[in-house]
């Protein structure tokens, strides 16, 4: 069966501190692994990952892709209190398949 | 571009009522898919339409259906509510960027069974 984990679940942090967020996934057909923040309602798209070895950055976010281990992170360095959201891990086969997120909370 | 849109932004019913959910994805887009994200617990795959077909749909059961319209709109059912339906549901809207897939989640309708 295809799944989808990310870990931590949770996760608290200080200002300024950088945070490492782990997906990992077994789906048959891989295509894509997509990165989103979700805060209030909408997820919103952070990145789409195809290709082993290839580092997407966006200003302070970062993520890359592993497709022999089958793993990805997202790194966010000199976190802010607005990066408090949660990240999802989607991974695109057949259809779009989600982990359950990882909620992170900065603090000032 | 208008982003993908959903109504009602909220909806309240009480057991055993219908609840139907509208989408509208993104202009062009043919695919759209429904996700429920209830409180605490990541998103789970309910259905996928495309070209106004359904295409797949996730583990749940058969009193969650829905339709797309020739305009590629679609339209999410739930009959027979029960408590357990008060839940977030998305819908997305999916393009082909030319090497994968990527989709564009539209702000949800809050579902709440009372």
């Amino acid at each position: 069966e295809d799944k989808v984990v990310q870990s931590p679940l949770s996760l608290v942090v200080h200002e300024g501190d950088t945070v490492t967020l782990n997906c990992s996934y077994e789906v048959t057909n891989f295509r894509s692994l997509l990165w989103y923040k979700q805060e209030k309602k909408a997820p919103t798209f952070l990145f789409m990952l195809t290709s082993s070895g290839i580092e997407k950055k966006s200003g302070r976010l970062s993520s890359i892709l592993d497709k022999k281990e089958l793993f990805s992170i997202l790194n966010i360095t000199a976190t802010q209190t607005g990066d408090s959201a949660i990240y999802l891990c989607a991974v695109y086969n057949n259809d779009m398949r989600f982990g359950a997120g990882t909620r992170l909370t900065v603090k000032p | 571009e208008a982003g993908v849109t959903q109504s009602p932004t909220h909806l309240i019913k009480t057991r055993g009522q219908q609840a139907t959910l509208r989408c509208s994805p993104i202009s062009g887009h043919t695919s759209v898919y429904w996700y429920q994200q209830a409180l605490g617990l990541g998103l789970q795959f309910l259905l996928w339409y495309d070209e106004g077909e359904e295409r797949n749909r996730g583990n749940f059961p058969p009193r969650f259906s829905g339709r797309q319209f020739p305009n590629y709109s679609s339209e999410l059912n739930v009959n027979a509510l029960e408590l357990e339906d008060s839940a977030l549901y998305l819908c997305a809207s999916r393009f082909w960027t030319g090497v994968s897939y990527e989709q564009y989640f539209g702000p949800g309708t809050r579902l709440t069974v009372t």
